[in-house]
C-alpha cells in the first residue's frame, strides 16, 4: 500500500498569504489528522477529520481550518500568514482514529513565512 | 488534560550497545494508549512501538523494548544493539482513546549512534 502523502513538500510565503496544504491517506484509512511542528512548541495537534466531519480540535486560532473529503484526502488552510505560522506540517492517517488504530504519518509540508 | 514529558533532550550511544530513553506522563484516564515514534533527519515519522494500558506486559519489537510503569505513570524505551541507522528524534506519544485522532507528544530526545 502506498503510505500517506502530503503535497507539496515545501512551501514559502509571505506575511498575510494565505495556504492550501494537501494529504492523501492511506488507502482505506478513514481518518486524517493534523499536526504542527515547530522546534520550540514540538509537535502540537490541529484537528482530526473523519467522515468529512471535524471530530478533534486542538488549541489554535481560527485562522487554522481543514476539511475533508469523501475519498478521505484532507486538506488545511493557513489564511492571513504569520511569521510564526513557519513550522513542519505533518498530517497522519488512521483507520478510524479510534484506540485500536496506529497513526501513519506522512514526510510533511515545510512551510516558510517571510 | 494530558502531558508527556521526556527529560532528555539528547542522548548519544556507541554503535552495538544499549541505551534507553526515559518518558514520563500525566493522565487521569486508566485505558489509553502509549507510542514511541522515530524521526530520522528529514525523513518520515514512523511508529517504533506501542503499548495498551490495560496489558501489564512490556511491548516489545525486534531490538526495542519498552518499559512501562502504569502506576508511576512512566513509559521508556530500550533499544538494544544499537545501530547507526538509529540515529533519529525519538517522540514519546500518549493517546486517550475518547479523544478520537489526537496524540500528546513529547518535546523529543535526539539520539546519536556513534560508530
Amino acid at each position: 500500500k502506498a503510505g500517506v502523502t502530503q503535497t507539496p513538500r515545501y512551501l514559502i510565503k509571505t506575511r498575510g498569504q494565505q495556504v492550501t496544504l494537501s494529504c492523501s491517506p492511506i488507502s482505506g484509512h478513514r481518518s486524517v489528522s493534523w499536526y504542527q511542528q515547530t522546534p520550540g512548541q514540538g509537535l502540537q495537534f490541529l484537528f482530526e477529520y473523519f467522515s468529512e466531519t471535524q471530530r478533534n480540535k486542538g488549541n489554535f486560532p481560527g485562522r487554522f481550518s481543514g476539511r475533508q473529503f469523501s475519498n478521505s484526502r484532507s486538506e488545511m488552510n493557513v489564511s492571513t500568514l504569520e511569521l510564526g505560522d513557519s513550522a513542519l506540517y505533518l498530517c497522519a492517517s488512521s483507520l478510524d482514529g479510534t484506540r485500536t488504530d496506529t497513526q501513519y504519518f506522512g514526510p510533511g509540508t515545510r512551510l516558510t513565512v517571510l | 488534560a494530558q502531558t508527556v514529558t521526556q527529560s532528555q533532550p539528547e542522548m548519544s550511544v556507541q554503535e552495538a550497545e544499549t541505551v534507553t530513553l526515559s518518558c514520563t506522563y500525566d493522565t487521569s484516564e486508566n485505558n489509553y494508549y502509549l507510542f514511541w515514534y522515530k524521526q530520522p533527519p528529514s525523513r518520515q515519522m514512523i511508529l517504533v512501538i506501542r503499548q495498551e494500558a490495560y496489558k501489564q506486559q512490556n511491548a516489545t519489537e525486534n531490538r526495542f523494548s519498552v518499559n512501562f510503569q502504569k502506576a508511576a505513570k512512566s513509559f521508556s524505551l530500550k533499544i538494544s544493539d544499537s545501530q547507526l541507522g538509529d540515529t533519529a528524534m525519538y517522540f514519546c506519544a500518549f493517546m486517550n482513546p475518547t479523544n478520537a485522532g489526537k496524540s500528546t507528544f513529547g518535546d523529543g530526545t535526539t539520539l546519536t549512534v556513534k560508530p
